[in-house]
């Protein structure tokens, strides 16, 4: 069965990076896009980006750009996020979520558990 | 950017009743229109893809509907565990994925 595992949670301080991981395990890894979607305390949902895991490929939503980075380590199945100059915002629960299918390419279909990402001086 | 407004933003229900959640977008998102429900301090889970498809495992009181910019999920009789946020999400122009800012179901 398919699986994403997160790592676990973080503190940052202001201006401060922070990398989240995601490990997939139960499928092919390098034929489905990851998605990275946050979640800001009594927020709603706010898509990030997304990485293609075969080819390295990314699209960042336009908010975050110059701040993101996903990347991904194949031999090891895992996709990785990373925001720099982080502000206070910026807390929020950080999920990957995986496509549903080849063909419902932004169907998020499966979700890691989430990592809380705290930013605070 | 498409924008995706969610109505009512709370519905209060008794369990039995039927809830009838709306999404409306602020242009034709051509039926990519995807639905999640999350419960509190959950993750959320996807209930409907491409407007009207039901993904694996979820209960049949759930539907969905709608075309070009208006879309509905239906749950036709609230069972308990079904109290929660609901979110709409299109995939129709991206970059970037829309999210609706969601609607709460609530016990009344």
């Amino acid at each position: 069965q398919v699986q994403l595992v997160q790592s676990g949670a973080e503190v940052k301080k202001p201006g401060a990076s922070v990398k989240v991981s995601c490990k997939a395990s139960g499928y092919t890894f390098t034929g489905y896009y990851m998605h990275w979607v946050r979640q800001a305390p009594g927020q709603g949902l706010e898509w990030m980006g997304r990485i293609n895991p075969n080819s390295g490929g990314t699209n960042y939503a336009q908010k975050f750009q110059g701040r993101v980075t996903m990347t991904r380590d194949t031999s090891i199945s895992t996709a990785y996020m990373e925001l720099s100059r982080l502000r206070s915002d910026d807390t929020a629960v950080y999920y990957c979520a995986r496509d549903l299918g080849k063909s419902q390419e932004g169907v998020m279909g499966y979700w890691g558990q989430g990592t809380l990402v705290t930013v605070s001086s | 950017e498409i924008v995706l407004t969610q109505s009512p933003a709370t519905l209060s229900l008794s369990p039995g009743e039927r809830a009838t959640l709306s999404c409306r977008a602020s242009q034709s998102v051509s039926s990519y229109l995807a639905w999640y429900q999350q419960k509190p301090g959950q993750t959320p889970r996807l209930l409907i893809y491409d407007a009207s498809n039901r993904a694996t495992g979820i209960p049949a009181r759930f539907s969905g509907s709608g075309s070009g910019t208006d879309y509905t999920l239906t749950i036709s009789s609230l069972e308990p565990e079904d109290f929660a946020v609901y979110y709409c999400q299109q995939r129709s122009n991206w970059p970037p994925i829309t999210f609706g800012g969601g609607t709460k179901v609530e016990i009344k």
